[in-house]
């Protein structure tokens, strides 16, 4: 079982380019998320979904995209990549919404030239 | 305005001394507090949840104490080892018990042996 995971591992991509990180899990949980961690910020959340087929925002969705077709699958596109999304970005799932634990992907390094 | 700080400075312990992380929180009320550990390069590990009816809780030579009143928890570890040495984040459920967790900065923990 890998839980989750994560892919690219890591990425250097110039200003203006699209990029989708992606993030799968194989626990069956309904709610997943995607984190930015900067140093001296901590994990601040991108965006969030409770169950498939809904997302919401989180505290700096501005940039940033995501979808939750199914289950397992919850990628994170950037449009058009600028400097300050440089950062170490992580997804996690929970088996729902509250009171629980989150499980944390590898994270994707991401630099944006 | 609301905010989550725990100590910034890494703190520096002897193998078998015990150590006590704080994590103090404004503007919040949050139903549950979490603590993870994240090792360098790595997504963070669930440790412990408590809730906001739970004075204390405990795993191993772990502590969590969890005081709404001061809005402040305290991490315990006790019997320390090198293998303690980590970033301790603690995370708080930031809007009305709906998994979106708001996360300090951690706080890095040297233990030497």
């Amino acid at each position: 079982i890998a839980g989750i995971t994560q892919a690219p591992t890591s990425q250097i991509l110039a200003a203006g380019r699209r990029m989708t990180l992606r993030c799968t899990q194989d626990m069956r949980h309904n709610a997943m998320y995607w984190y930015r961690q900067d140093l001296g910020l901590g994990l601040r959340l991108i965006h969030y979904s409770n169950t498939a087929g809904t997302t919401g925002k989180g505290e700096v969705p501005d940039g940033y995209s995501v979808s939750r077709a199914n289950t397992d699958d919850f990628p994170l596109t950037l449009a058009s990549a600028v400097p300050s999304q440089t950062s170490v970005y992580f997804c996690a799932s929970s088996s729902g919404s509250s009171y629980n634990e989150q499980f944390f992907g590898p994270g994707t390094r991401l630099t944006v030239l | 305005s609301q905010k989550i700080e725990q100590n910034s400075e890494a703190l520096n312990i002897q193998e078998g001394k015990t150590d006590t992380l704080t994590c103090n929180y404004t503007n919040y009320s949050p139903a549950y507090l979490e603590w993870y550990r994240q090792d360098p390069g790595r997504g963070p590990v669930f440790l412990l949840l408590i809730r906001e009816n739970e004075k204390e809780k405990r795993k191993e030579r772990l502590k969590v104490t969890f005081d709404t009143t001061l809005k402040q928890s305290l991490f315990h570890i006790t019997a320390s080892q090198p293998a303690d040495s980590a970033t301790y984040l603690c995370a708080l459920d930031g809007s009305s018990n709906t998994g979106k967790l708001i996360f300090g900065q951690g706080t890095t923990l040297q233990v030497k042996p």
